[in-house]
């Protein structure tokens, strides 16, 4: 049982590059969701997902796309990234249907040049 | 609007003290509150929830916390501090009648630096 996975794990974009960054979990959790943390800003939602081909924004979603086509899988994509978007990502996924408990992955660290 | 006040940047406190991190909350309704914890480069960690009931929650790793509803807080707290319990606490709350797009959204803190000397 992995948990929640997340690659890469480190990743230099240079300005108006795109990428995708890879979620997935094991344990059949319905709701997943995309974090960024930045310095003194805590954790900020980006996007969220309640179930396979459901999907809706969080706070920040300007610039990122998400999808969800599995129950395990749930990628961010960055259509164009700008240096606003240097920050560490996280994935969670969680067990219910009313965000009790989530659980995180390690995080992508992403710098945009 | 929900919103969760940390209004400590860092705590710092000598091993085998009591440790106390604050958080205050602003729901419309009943409020759903969790602390999380952050490792050095590592994803959060739940720590402990309240939901309904007992006003004081037990939680991993020895942590408990206090739900005060006159006070709108809730603080984490644990008896003897651990140099091995030095990380970011984050606490989170949901408003229980709240719907984001027809789902229920945590608010996360700032977090707060929780650094515990030898």
């Amino acid at each position: 049982n992995a948990g929640v996975t997340q690659t890469p794990k480190f990743q230099v974009l240079k300005t108006g590059q795109s990428m995708t960054l890879q979620c997935a979990q094991d344990m059949n959790h319905e709701y997943m969701s995309w974090y960024r943390q930045d310095p003194g800003m805590g954790l900020r939602l980006i996007h969220y997902s309640v179930g396979a081909g459901i999907t809706d924004q969080g706070e920040v979603p300007n610039g990122y796309n998400v999808s969800r086509s599995t129950t395990e899988d749930f990628p961010l994509r960055l259509l164009s990234a700008a240096p606003s978007q240097t920050s560490v990502y996280f994935c969670a996924s969680s067990p219910t249907g009313t965000f009790y408990e989530q659980y995180f992955g390690p995080g992508t660290r992403l710098t945009v040049t | 609007a929900q919103s969760v006040a940390q209004p400590e940047d860092q705590v710092n406190v000598a091993e085998g003290n009591p440790l106390t991190v604050k958080c205050t909350y602003s729901v419309s309704g009943n409020p759903y509150l969790f602390w999380y914890v952050q490792y050095p480069n590592r994803g959060l960690q739940f720590l402990l929830k309240y939901i309904t009931g007992d006003n004081l929650v037990k939680g991993s790793y020895g942590f408990e916390a206090e739900f005060n509803k006159s006070q709108t807080s809730f603080h984490l707290k644990k008896p003897s501090a651990l140099v091995s319990d030095s990380a970011l606490y984050f606490c989170a709350v949901r408003d229980r009648g709240r719907r984001h797009g027809g789902s229920y959204i945590p608010t996360f803190g700032r977090g707060t630096s929780l650094i515990v000397h030898p």
